[in-house]
């Protein structure tokens, strides 16, 4: 397994302003993941952060409004850049220390107003 | 595409009892991994149970038990002895043993235990 850590755990933010959250993972692993959860919906993945790589993005998420860093195989952020309410959700990080499974991290509850 | 589909919106079941979540899926594939994972109130994600696709005995994990029929593209999670901390959103994913890990998750379904 993997211990997962994310900060902010919960924000409130104003809309067009940006926040950045970020994941640390206690082991280095190669693929991190990013996924929303919109109010009472399932997770959607966002994009997957390979360290030395661009990220790769979801069809319906792009680049511009989600920025994703990846400086190590421990370390990941992700932005969520000029929100707004519809970007309240939780955003959760994930990593895959084998092929066959993936664990998470306690996830980013945020608000925008 | 493979997708996921969880057809029990809400289930609830008496302290004590066994209760079975139903899940299918939607694949060409032949080899994949299947998951249950347990979001609580805390919304942390916790894994489950894993099955793979290629093993036909279904995997147990203490009170927790599935039902892989790879024929029939169902794979449903049974609890026994439901305790009051079972009470969360189970989530069945699939995932593909061909190359991005992504993980495809089922809509959920709310679990409630009647004490």
């Amino acid at each position: 397994s993997a211990v997962i850590s994310q900060k902010p755990s919960r924000d409130i933010c104003q809309r067009g302003t940006s926040l950045t959250i970020q994941c640390q993972v206690d082991s280095q692993v190669t693929m991190m993941f990013w996924y929303r959860q919109q109010p009472g919906q399932s997770l959607t993945l966002i994009a997957t952060a390979n360290q030395g790589s661009e990220a790769t993005y979801e069809s319906g998420f792009v680049i511009d409004k989600f920025p994703i860093s990846r400086p190590n195989l421990t370390f990941s952020t992700l932005t969520v850049s000029n929100m707004s309410p519809e970007d309240s959700s939780i955003y959760l990080c994930s990593v895959a220390p084998g092929p066959e499974t993936q664990y998470f991290g306690p996830g980013t509850r945020l608000l925008v107003l | 595409a493979q997708t996921v589909t969880q057809s029990q919106p809400e289930m609830s079941v008496q302290e004590a009892e066994t209760v079975t979540l139903s899940c299918t899926y939607d694949t060409s594939e032949s080899d994949y991994y299947l998951f249950w994972y347990k979001q609580p109130p805390s919304r942390q994600m916790i894994l489950v149970i894993r099955q793979e696709a290629y093993k036909q005995q279904n995997a147990t994990e203490n009170r927790f038990s599935v039902n892989f029929q790879k024929a029939a593209k169902s794979f449903s999670l049974k609890i026994s002895d439901s305790q009051l901390g079972d009470a969360a959103m189970y989530f069945c994913a699939y995932l593909s043993n061909f190359g991005n890990e992504k993980l495809t998750f089922g809509t959920g379904t709310r679990l409630t235990i009647i004490p």
